[in-house]
């Protein structure tokens, strides 16, 4: 079926490891951004990509990275975990920059 | 002042009441505006998009848009106990790339 996946859902880890959370879509979207939520702070953006090898930072950058390399996949990579990255990461895609995002189910992550 | 501005509830409602909830924002060229639902552990679901001002229907909802006083707003008709959820409102800043911010959100609950 068409649509957004995630992968993990769940992952836990330790400070200090590198963890890379997966994005693939099959609509073909050009957009692809990742959010984290957190109690209180809602949804905020990570990074964003308007096209395979495009991407730019968001709202919260600091301590991650990004890769596009095909149109379908996003990878969101924390390079050094630290307990603050402790959230819940959503992947979303969309056709063009007026149209609505659609999300991934979320990975909840916890780093201890 | 923040971006997108929604007031976090909970807001209560009987069910088959009307639930109104409203969202404000600050940039005036901002162009698109949407709503989402997301149940509590779940993924934002998209609602509505609204794009010119006045009111858009669907089923039983129905978004309201006012460029001039800068909020829009979403009526849901005949509450239902499964309308409970977290409501997040996003606006599609002006700017060179897509900027879409979300609200905090409001917690609704349909009490039965």
């Amino acid at each position: 079926d068409a649509g957004i996946t995630q992968s993990p859902r769940y992952k836990i880890t330790e400070t200090g490891r590198q963890v890379t959370l997966m994005c693939h879509q099959t609509w073909s979207h050009s957009y692809m951004f990742w959010y984290r939520q957190d109690l209180g702070h809602g949804l905020r953006l990570i990074y964003y990509s308007a096209a395979a090898d495009i991407t730019d930072k968001g709202e919260v950058p600091d301590g991650y990275v990004v890769s596009r390399s095909k149109t379908e996949n996003f990878p969101l990579t924390l390079e050094s975990a630290t307990r603050s990255q402790t959230s819940v990461y959503f992947c979303a895609s969309s056709d063009s920059p007026n149209q609505p995002q659609h999300f991934g189910d979320g990975t909840r992550l916890s780093i201890l | 002042q923040k971006e997108v501005e929604q007031n976090s509830g909970p807001l209560s409602v009987p069910e088959g009441a009307i639930a109104s909830l409203n969202c404000t924002y600050s940039d005036r060229g901002s162009q698109s505006f949407f709503w989402y639902r997301q149940y509590s552990g779940k993924s934002p679901e998209l609602i509505m998009s609204i794009y010119s001002n006045g009111d858009k229907e669907d089923g039983r909802f129905t978004a309201q848009l006012n460029k001039a006083s800068q909020y829009v707003s979403l009526l849901i008709r005949d509450s239902q106990p499964s309308d409970s959820a977290t409501y997040l409102c996003a606006v599609n800043m002006s700017g060179g790339y897509q900027k879409v911010t979300f609200g905090t959100g409001t917690k609704l609950q349909v009490i039965p």
